[in-house]
């Protein structure tokens, strides 16, 4: 298994609170990835990495920033959680070329009450 | 947009059969087709991928068959076990990945 660990697992979290999920890798992989999966939706990704300080959006990147400023930390902040970030979030990891495999970490369930 | 459709949310099949899983894309760049299977509470594992160059990729029970003209591909388990159930996603990727919705696959004993 790749070394990815997601912290916290799970979190309640009321409407307008700021919300940061952290990704660990232990695998020195250069990219690093945010996905939300959602019913009927699939995976779909927020944000990812390409570097330490080097990030893009994703398809469903608005509400969402991230930061990376070390190759084995990869974070995610809701600035301001609303209902409808309630979700599962993974975080993926590759060494970033298009035949790589992304390996993706256990996930962290979030409630926005 | 969906460029990437899995269109049978479920599929149940009996342990030794074969499971047969669909996919249908849009997009003609994607280079790669992956699919993943989800247990629930875990993170997707990457099970098979096939090259957009190839029709057809196995490895072991699984099999990959791909139909550019009809951009469609299939995941074919044979046979079938019932430590298979989980969810299943087919995901294409231009290097940033695609995925469809899953089909949750059941094998009865």
């Amino acid at each position: 298994d790749a070394g990815i660990t997601q912290s916290p697992r799970h979190k309640v979290t009321e409407t307008g609170t700021p919300v940061t999920l952290r990704c660990h890798q232990t695998e020195n992989h250069r990219y690093m990835y945010w996905y939300r999966q959602d019913p009927g939706h699939g995976l779909r990704l927020i944000h990812y990495s390409y570097g330490v300080k080097d990030t893009d959006k994703g398809e469903v990147s608005d509400g969402y920033s991230v930061s990376r400023s070390k190759t084995e930390d990869f974070l995610l902040t809701l600035e301001s959680a609303t209902s409808s970030q309630t979700s599962v979030y993974f975080c993926a990891i590759s060494e970033g070329d298009i035949q790589e495999t992304q390996y993706f970490g256990p996930g962290t369930r979030l409630l926005v009450l | 947009d969906q460029q990437v459709k899995q269109n049978s949310p479920s599929l149940s099949v009996q342990e030794g059969r074969i499971s047969i899983l669909n996919c249908d894309y849009t997009n003609s760049m994607f280079d790669y087709f992956l699919w993943y299977k989800k247990y629930p509470a875990e993170g997707p594992t990457f099970l098979i991928s096939i090259s957009s160059i190839k029709d057809k990729n196995e490895d072991g029970r699984f099999t990959v068959f791909l139909n550019k003209s009809a951009k469609h591909l299939s995941l074919h388990i044979v046979p079938s076990q019932p430590g298979d159930s989980a969810v299943y996603f087919c995901a294409g990727n231009t290097g940033k990945l695609i995925f469809g919705q899953g089909t949750t696959l059941q094998v009865k004993p």
